[in-house]
């Protein structure tokens, strides 16, 4: 298996306009989970998926913030209008579960480095 | 609020030394610990999943303890090498399923 797909690897945009990363995780795995990591606030949580439906979105920081998963091989977090303060790099993971134990565990795609001017 | 802890935060040793660190966490409501292995420029990578109270596991030169009890987890490595270079990550989840992480500790290893 390829492991968890992110794209792009890097995005530099300007205040305002929109940016749209997108996570293919591993085929198979019911669960999909975005992360934001900053040197100020490490790695969070944002929101995550379980069977393509959202269990949890409390982690996303405000409403410029959304994200979707249309179908089990495919997810989008999109930021309108981004602002400097967006920049991070963003994971995106996968796993069997969303309930872990037992030996499940997430598996981290490469991350998307975000820049906002 | 979920309060999660490493120490130290950095730790630089020579190369053979043996070291460890300390994940804490609450200790009501635990449903499982997580270590991670997040190398410069790559993405975290799972090290152990760690459900029981007194879990001891291993993995070739590192292993990993839990006492959910007084809520902490240490994470020992043995004869470190360069390449164990890297930030290593707790990560805590409860009975609702919420996960924190900790802000990890990132060591050195030098040869």
């Amino acid at each position: 298996d390829a492991g968890v797909i992110q794209s792009p690897r890097h995005e530099v945009t300007e205040m305002g306009q929109e940016v749209t990363l997108r996570c293919k995780p591993i085929s198979g795995h019911n669960s999909l989970f975005w992360y934001r990591q900053t040197m100020m606030r490490g790695l969070e949580l944002l929101i995550y998926f379980n069977n393509n439906v959202p269990i949890d979105d409390s982690g996303m920081p405000e409403d410029r913030f959304s994200a979707k998963m249309p179908n089990a091989s495919f997810s989008t977090l999109k930021i309108q209008p981004s602002e400097p303060r967006d920049s991070a790099v963003y994971f995106c993971a996968s796993s069997l579960v969303y309930r872990w134990g037992n030996g499940e565990t997430q598996y981290f795609g490469p991350g998307t480095r975000l820049l906002v001017l | 609020i979920l309060n999660v802890e490493q120490s130290p935060q950095s730790l630089h040793v020579q190369e053979g030394d043996s070291t460890n660190f300390t994940c804490s966490f609450p200790s009501s409501n635990f449903y499982a610990l997580h270590w991670y292995r997040w190398e410069t420029a790559k993405s975290p990578e799972a090290l152990f999943v760690m459900t029981l109270n007194g879990d001891e596991k291993k993995k070739g030169r590192i292993s990993a303890t839990l006492n959910t009890k007084e809520g902490y987890s240490y994470l020992y490595i043995k004869g470190s090498q360069p390449e164990d270079s890297a930030t290593y990550l707790c990560a805590f989840i409860n009975n609702n399923n919420d996960m924190r992480f900790g802000a990890g500790t990132r060591l050195t290893v030098k040869p």
